[in-house]
Order: C-alpha cells, then sequence, then structure tokens
C-alpha cells in the first residue's frame, strides 16, 4: 500500500513541449506539495494545497500550474519545458498545515528536458 | 529567511564507527525538525521527526537531537553499517503555513 505514488517514475521530453505528473495520496491528508530536487540534490518547495486551496507559492515560473481536483490528488502540469527544468520532482502530504505534522513524501519523477 | 546548512557533504566512514551528522537552522522558530534519508534514485524515506518541544528523539541505532535555541540539531548513528551509506537531509518546519525547508544534505559512505 503506497502511501504517496506518482506518476510517471521518469519523463523524458523536448524542449517546448508540454507534460504533468500526477500525485495521489491514500493517507487522508488534508495538505500535499510538491518540492523540486535539482541537479545539485538541493530540495526547496514550489506549491502547497490545502484542502484544494493553494498554500504556499514560492516563487515559481507560471509555466508551472498545480492543479488538485480533490484532497488525495495534487498534479502539476508544466508548459512549455525548457532545459532548466531537469530535476526530480517530489510530492508530499501531511495531516494539516494548522499542526506541525510529519510530510510523507513519495518516489519523485525524474524530469528530463532535452 | 530560513537557512539549513549541514556540514560536511561527505562523510566516509569505517564499519562500526559511531558518528554524528550535524545540522544548524538560522531561524530557531521552528514547529519541527526532521530527518531525512535519501538512496541514491530514490525518494525521501523519514527517520526521525522531533517537535519543537522535544530534545530528542530515538529510533533504533538513531538519535536525533534538537537544541532550538542554539539552531542546531544532531543526528548520531551507533555502529555505522554499510548499509547506512546514504544520504542525510535535515528539515526544518516554519511558517504559518508549513513551509518545510532544507539543507544540502551530507553524503555518508561507511567502508565494509
Amino acid at each position: 500500500d503506497t502511501a504517496v505514488s506518482q506518476t510517471p517514475k521518469y519523463l523524458v521530453t523536448q524542449m517546448g513541449n508540454d507534460k504533468s505528473i500526477k500525485c495521489e495520496q491514500n493517507l487522508g491528508h488534508d495538505t500535499m506539495y510538491w518540492y523540486k530536487q535539482d541537479s545539485k540534490k538541493f530540495l526547496k518547495i514550489m506549491f502547497s494545497y490545502n484542502n484544494k486551496e493553494l498554500i504556499i507559492n514560492e516563487t515559481v515560473p507560471n509555466r508551472f500550474s498545480p492543479k488538485s481536483p480533490d484532497k488525495a490528488h495534487l498534479n502539476l502540469h508544466i508548459n512549455s519545458l525548457e532545459l532548466g527544468d531537469s530535476a526530480v520532482y517530489f510530492c508530499a502530504s501531511s495531516q494539516s498545515t494548522r499542526h506541525p505534522y510529519e510530510q510523507y513524501f513519495g518516489p519523485g519523477t525524474r524530469l528530463t528536458v532535452t | 529567511k530560513q537557512e539549513v546548512t549541514q556540514i560536511p557533504a561527505a562523510l566516509s566512514v569505517p564499519e562500526g564507527e559511531n558518528l554524528v551528522l550535524n545540522c544548524s537552522f538560522t531561524d530557531s522558530a521552528i514547529y519541527n525538525l526532521q530527518w531525512f534519508r535519501q538512496d541514491p534514485g530514490k525518494g525521501l524515506t523519514s527517520l526521525l521527526l522531533i517537535q519543537s518541544s522535544q530534545r530528542e528523539q530515538t529510533s533504533g541505532r538513531l538519535n536525533a537531537s534538537l537544541d532550538k535555541s542554539s539552531g542546531r540539531s544532531t543526528l548520531y548513528i551507533a555502529a555505522s553499517q554499510p548499509g547506512d551509506s546514504a544520504t542525510y537531509l535535515c528539515a526544518v518546519l516554519t511558517g504559518a503555513n508549513s513551509k518545510l525547508t532544507f539543507g544540502k544534505g551530507i553524503t555518508l559512505s561507511v567502508r565494509p
């Protein structure tokens, strides 16, 4: 039983394309996140959603658009992909933003833009 | 702005050694601190979570301590094994929106 799952695990695409990464959590959590891990392995938050409402948007280009159809899903859509978007993207969830609960991470999606 | 520092970036030790991994953060107004493990090409596994009101947490051979006032945490690994080889990340939770800020990690190699 995977708690936080992401699809696809690997994504190779060309510059200029539009792609989506899906994330689902079966923990009943209210809050979900997207993180980016760059080539230097530095992890940084991109977005967080609480009950389908955007909470954090960390100076991410407008080409990145998160979408939360329900509180168990947070998808990441990327338009006009650029070489610099190549990274590993991690989805995470936690019980709430109101209390300092533990965050659980998905396995990551390795995006390569050529 | 919260900044998390982990030094050194890499560490190599012989099997059986007890070791300490350090983490420091600039803003002491944290809710909690988490230590994660990341294996090459894999996701993050949460090892220990210390709430801001706690001083330490233990799990098996791992012990994490927190000194919030000085902005420091340590992860102690007893009797290290080759299977402990991985990158260890420290992260602190701050802000009304529960933002998790990561350090750059310490890549540990335990030699047989």
